[in-house]
Parts: structure tokens; sequence; C-alpha cells
């Protein structure tokens, strides 16, 4: 079962346009990250979402935790070919330890054609 | 201050083999985990280590297995390696081992089976 779904899983789209993605899931997360990957590479962190509701910007990226902390959204404004990648969410989800585990979205390949 | 270093960059071993990773994370982090990255099954937790001693375990065979040191510098070992076992191993520093702390990837090890 995977805990966290992003949708969609591929995008193609035009320099200039913009695009939202989506990771979903059914649990409540204390907190959300959001991570960008290029082929060969380690995910790189885009930004952390903590509070119910909250909304980030990053120059052309907008994340927007849910409410009930149990989604979150990533918006690019105006795309260019420097945006393609791997985007991934990911969150700590509480074992029934008591310990964390660190667990991954599905993920969205973008490619943002010039 | 340094990134979270992994060696080797690359790697190519025959099947039955067994292969060792490392991952050196940023200075003071104490929090060392491990993932699996493959395109048809995206990032797959494998374990995380805190403090020397393995906190969280994903679903892999026993064939997968790791450790840290005082220094949580973290080796992650498989034996009998496998063709399925080609892949993109990612390690991520974090500060500590609970929620909303933010992971700090390597560059990965890009592991091939032949």
């Amino acid at each position: 079962t995977q805990l966290l779904e992003q949708s969609p899983q591929f995008l193609s789209i035009q320099e200039g346009e913009n695009l939202t993605v989506y990771c979903n899931s059914s649990s409540v997360f204390s907190s959300l990250q959001w991570y960008r990957q290029e082929p060969g590479e380690g995910p790189v962190l885009l930004v952390t979402v903590v509070t119910g509701g909250e909304v980030k910007k990053l120059k052309r990226l907008t994340f927007q935790f849910g409410d009930a902390r149990k989604d979150s959204s990533l918006h690019i404004t105006a795309a260019q070919p420097g945006d393609t990648g791997l985007y991934l969410c990911a969150g700590d989800r509480r074992s029934p330890s008591g310990t964390y585990k660190y667990i991954f979205g599905t993920g969205t390949r973008l490619k943002v054609l010039a | 201050k340094a990134g979270v270093t992994q060696t080797p960059r690359y790697l190519i071993k025959t099947r039955g083999q067994q292969v060792t990773l490392s991952c050196s994370p940023i200075s003071g982090h104490r929090s060392v985990s491990w993932y699996q990255q493959t395109p048809g099954q995206g990032l797959q937790f494998l374990f995380e280590y805190f403090s020397e001693t393995q906190r969280n375990k994903g679903n892999f065979p026993g064939r997968f297995s790791g450790r840290q040191f005082s220094n949580s510098r973290s080796e992650m070992n498989v034996s009998t390696l496998e063709l399925g076992d080609s892949a993109l191993y990612l390690c991520a520093s974090k500060a500590g081992s609970f929620s909303n702390t933010e992971a700090f990837f390597g560059q990965g090890t890009r592991l091939t089976v032949v």
C-alpha cells in the first residue's frame, strides 16, 4: 500500500504553461517535504510545509498543505525547461513502535519543452 | 558545511557477489536512512540508523543489511547480488530520528548487477 500517492505520474508541457502536482494520503502527516530530483542525482529539498492550510512560495513554485494535513500540492507558474525533473513529496510516517519512517510519494516526472 | 557523501558513485558487480556502499552524513546529523530507487518501484525505504542503532526497517530481504559507526557514517551491504538489485541507492541524512526533520540526500550510488 502506497501511503503517498502523487498525480499525475507524468507531465509534458510547453514552456510558459502552468501546472499543478498533487500529493495525497489517507493518513495525517505532521509535515510534508517536496523534493526535485534530476537523473542520476539525489533528491534536493525544495520546501517543508508543517501547518494545515499553509502556503509557501518559492519564486514560481507555490506549495500548499491541506487543511487536514493529508494532502499537498505544488503549483508551478510559467514553467521553464529548467523545471524538468522528478518531483517527490515525502513525510514522516509514525510506525507502531513509535518511531518515524520517512516515506516518499510515487513521484511526478515533469518535462518542460522549450 | 559539507553535504552527504556517498561512495562509490558507480559500481558494477556480478550476480552472487556482495557489495558494500558507504555514506557520510552531514556533520552533526545522527540519522542515516537508505533507499533503493528503481524506475518501476520508485524510492523504497530500506532502513534507518540513529546513534548506531537500527530504528526502522523496510520490506527488504535479509540480504540487505547495514550498520552505523560512532561517527555516524553508515554502510549498507547487499549479499548474494541478484539482477533485480540493480538500482540507485540513496542515503539521507537527518539531524534527528523524529518527525518534522528534513532529509538531505547524497548523490547516490548507481549499482549495476550483471
